[in-house]
């Protein structure tokens, strides 16, 4: 059983398109992230989301959109695509109560913007 | 400035080898939690240790060693007699506040190269 699972594993996609990354938990947690990781392997987080609610938006350009239909699920839209955009997205999820606990990662979605 | 340090950008070792990975935080808060995880070749993040501010405590499991020293605000990470499939991007991180973990900060990893 997969407890953190993001779809596709990879995207290849031309400039200017958009497009959506899924990603659901089913371990129960009440927060989810997106990180990117780029070529250097820097981990930085871009959205966190606490029961469905944005808490972090770590200026983020506004192509980025997350969307969270329930506290299962926190996807990711990106419109008008860019080169700079290609990169290793990564979905977590933890649980903040009542002890905060580790981040639960997903597989990460390669992204690649020719 | 970088709330988490990793200094050592890649480090290379021949297998048996003991090995240290540094990390150096950074933080006011006075309850914060320290992690480490594990980035193998396959990409995927493995969760690999979490201690609390509270608990300076060392920890070992199996060949993994922790030491959490809070006067020089380092969390290293000893791997003993190293293997090739240690081989791996080590990351840690810093989740801090009481009220406020929702944001993990990363390091900036650090590469481990076994050779056999």
């Amino acid at each position: 059983d997969t407890a953190v699972s993001q779809t596709p594993k990879y995207l290849v996609t031309q400039m200017g398109n958009d497009k959506s990354i899924k990603c659901e938990q089913n371990l129960g947690h009440d927060t989810m992230y997106w990180y990117k990781q780029d070529s250097k392997k820097f981990l930085k987080i871009m959205f966190s989301y606490n029961n469905k609610e944005l808490i972090i938006n770590e200026t983020v350009p506004n192509r980025f959109s997350p969307k969270s239909p329930d506290k299962a699920h926190l996807n990711l839209h990106i419109n008008s695509l860019e080169l700079g955009d290609s990169a290793v997205y990564f979905c977590a999820s933890s649980q903040d109560t009542p002890i905060p606990s580790e981040a639960f990662f997903g597989q990460g979605t390669r992204l690649t913007v020719v | 400035a970088q709330k988490v340090t990793q200094a050592q950008t890649e480090i290379s070792v021949v297998e048996k080898e003991d090995v240290t990975l540094d990390c150096v935080y950074e933080t006011r808060d006075t309850t914060y939690y320290l992690f480490w995880y594990k980035q193998p070749p396959s990409g995927e993040l493995v969760f690999l240790i979490r201690r609390n501010s509270f608990d300076e405590q060392n920890e070992i499991s199996g060949r993994y060693s922790w030491n959490f020293q809070k006067s020089t605000s380092s969390f290293n990470f000893t791997i003993t007699a190293s293997q090739v499939v240690d081989s791996a991007v080590y990351f840690c991180a810093l989740s801090e506040g009481a009220y406020n973990f929702n944001k993990f900060y990363f390091g900036s990893g650090t590469k481990l190269n076994v050779k056999p």
